[in-house]
């Protein structure tokens, strides 16, 4: 099974900061990845595809980077409404594995 | 509007069985493949399985491998996720979800809010 990693595990900021969590594959995934936002007592919301494209009505603060096994999500100018945890995902090989995830707090 | 509903959570004892059903609404199941994905309390996410849009291809996660079994009714726009010998660690909200586009795995655009399975004696 592929294993992912992310890192940091939490990061705290401030509003208007540059954030950006990376996510790191086992093995090569090309660019079947996907970016997941989560916030308590709620479904994920899926933020991007296919490593970078961004997903309909998705802000544009939010981009995606990466290929390979090395991938990056960006928050341009972290908001409020964007206090979360978010998750890579695989979509290369099955079975698909999740991130464990990274806490973005203010 | 797509929207997905569980149903069918619950307390259930150890090694007994569940079925979960996934009903959609505002659109049709049928283009698109449909995973489970689980969510043990205060933990990350796990993908359990996914059933490709013809019902043709099945994956599971290993964690449930021959114990879980998923299923699809195109007729009544309706997924299913069978679990037998159910385990303690299988405790977790369940989520149906979509794949964003028809015939490819790229990711889960619609979600449904999740049913609870608890596995206790």
């Amino acid at each position: 099974d592929i294993q992912m990693t992310q890192s940091p595990s939490s990061v705290s900021a401030s509003i208007g900061d540059r954030v950006t969590i990376t996510c790191r594959t086992s093995q090569d995934i090309s660019r079947w990845l996907a970016w997941y936002q989560q916030k308590p007592g709620k479904a994920p919301k899926l933020l991007i595809y296919a490593a970078s494209s961004l997903q309909s009505g998705v802000p544009s603060r939010f981009s995606g980077n990466g290929s390979g096994t090395d991938f990056s999500l960006t928050v341009s100018s972290l908001q409020p409404d964007d206090i979360a945890t978010y998750y890579c995902q695989q979509a290369k090989i099955f079975p698909f594995t999740f991130g464990p995830g990274t806490k973005v707090e203010i | 509007q797509e929207q997905l509903v569980e149903s069918g959570g619950g307390l259930v004892q150890p090694g007994r069985s569940l079925r979960l059903s996934c009903e959609a609404s505002g659109s049709t199941l049928s283009r698109y493949g449909i995973h489970w994905v689980r969510q043990a309390p205060g933990k990350g996410l796990e993908w359990v399985a996914l059933i490709s849009n013809n019902g043709n291809n099945k994956f599971y996660a290993d964690s449930v491998k021959g114990r879980f079994t998923i299923s699809r009714d195109r007729s009544k726009n309706m997924l299913f996720l069978e679990m037998a010998s159910l385990r303690p660690q299988d405790t977790a909200i369940y989520y149906c979800a979509k794949e964003a586009f028809s015939g490819s795995y790229y990711g889960m655009d619609v979600w449904g809010p999740g049913t609870m399975v608890t596995v206790s004696s």
